[in-house]
C-alpha cells in the first residue's frame, strides 16, 4: 500500500463547479497537510497547509482534514478554467522528516 | 527575485553517459531539496540538504551524488546514466528544516525534462 493515495483523474467539471480533491494516508504520524498546484510542464506551487484536523479556507478554496480517517480534501468552489492544473497533496511529521507527496489528480475546467 | 532556476530545461542522454543538473535559489533559503516526478507516482525526493555543507539521502538516492556547493546552489550529478532515470527533475528550497510548516513551505523550480536512451 502506497503511504499516500490520490486519485489521479482526469477530473473533468464545467466552470463553476464546486470540485472536491482528496487523499488518504496510512502514517498516522502525518500532522502538517499540504496542497499543491502544478500547471502543465511548471514546477508545484503550494496552495494551502494546515495542521492536524480541521479546516481552513482561503478565497474560494477549502482544505480539510479528517485524521481519525486519514482522509484530505481541498474543495475549489466557483472553479474556473484557470484552476486547470494537477493537484498534488504533500504531507509530514511534526519534525518535517517524510515529506510525501502524492501522485495527483489532473483537473480540467471546461468553459 | 528570479526563485529557483534549473538548467538545463531539457535534457537527452545515451546510457551511460554523465551530466550535472544545476539548480540556483536567491531567496537565501537554508534547505535545498531534489525530487524526481514520474507518472502515477508524484513527487519522490532523491536528496535534500538542510544547510549548506550537508547532504542527505532522500527516498530513492540510488545512482544519484549531489553537491551543495554554497548556499545558492545545490546540483545532481548522474554518474552512469540509465533509462530508468528519465523523469522530470525538480530542485526546491524552503527556509529551514523545523517542522514548522510555514517555515518548510517550499519553492519549486520549473523542472528538467531529461531523457536517456
Amino acid at each position: 500500500q502506497k503511504e499516500v493515495e490520490q486519485d489521479p483523474g482526469p477530473l473533468s467539471v464545467p466552470e463553476g463547479a464546486i470540485v472536491s480533491l482528496n487523499c488518504t494516508y496510512s502514517n498516522s504520524a502525518f500532522q502538517y497537510f499540504m496542497w499543491y498546484r502544478q500547471y502543465s510542464r511548471k514546477g508545484p506551487e503550494l496552495l494551502m497547509y494546515t495542521y492536524s484536523s480541521g479546516n481552513k479556507e482561503d478565497g474560494r478554496f477549502t482544505a480539510q482534514v479528517d485524521k481519525s480517517s486519514k482522509y484530505i480534501s481541498l474543495f475549489i468552489r466557483d472553479s474556473q478554467p484557470s484552476d486547470s492544473a494537477t493537484y498534488l497533496c504533500a504531507m509530514t511529521d511534526n519534525y518535517g522528516q517524510n515529506f510525501v507527496f502524492g501522485p495527483g489528480t489532473r483537473l480540467s475546467v471546461l468553459p | 527575485n528570479a526563485g529557483v532556476t534549473q538548467t538545463p530545461k531539457f535534457q537527452v542522454l545515451k546510457t551511460g553517459q554523465s551530466m550535472t543538473l544545476q539548480c540556483a535559489q536567491d531567496m537565501n533559503h537554508n534547505s535545498m531539496y531534489w525530487y524526481r516526478q514520474d507518472p502515477g507516482m508524484g513527487l519522490r525526493l532523491i536528496y535534500y540538504s538542510a544547510s549548506e555543507g550537508t547532504t542527505d539521502k532522500g527516498e530513492v538516492p540510488n545512482g544519484y551524488n549531489v553537491s551543495r556547493l554554497n548556499k545558492r546552489e545545490f546540483s545532481l550529478r548522474l554518474e552512469s546514466a540509465a533509462p530508468s532515470q528519465t523523469s522530470v527533475y525538480f530542485c526546491a528550497s524552503s527556509e529551514v528544516t523545523s517542522g514548522r510548516v510555514e517555515e518548510e513551505t517550499q519553492y519549486f523550480g520549473p523542472g528538467t525534462r531529461l531523457l536517456v536512451l
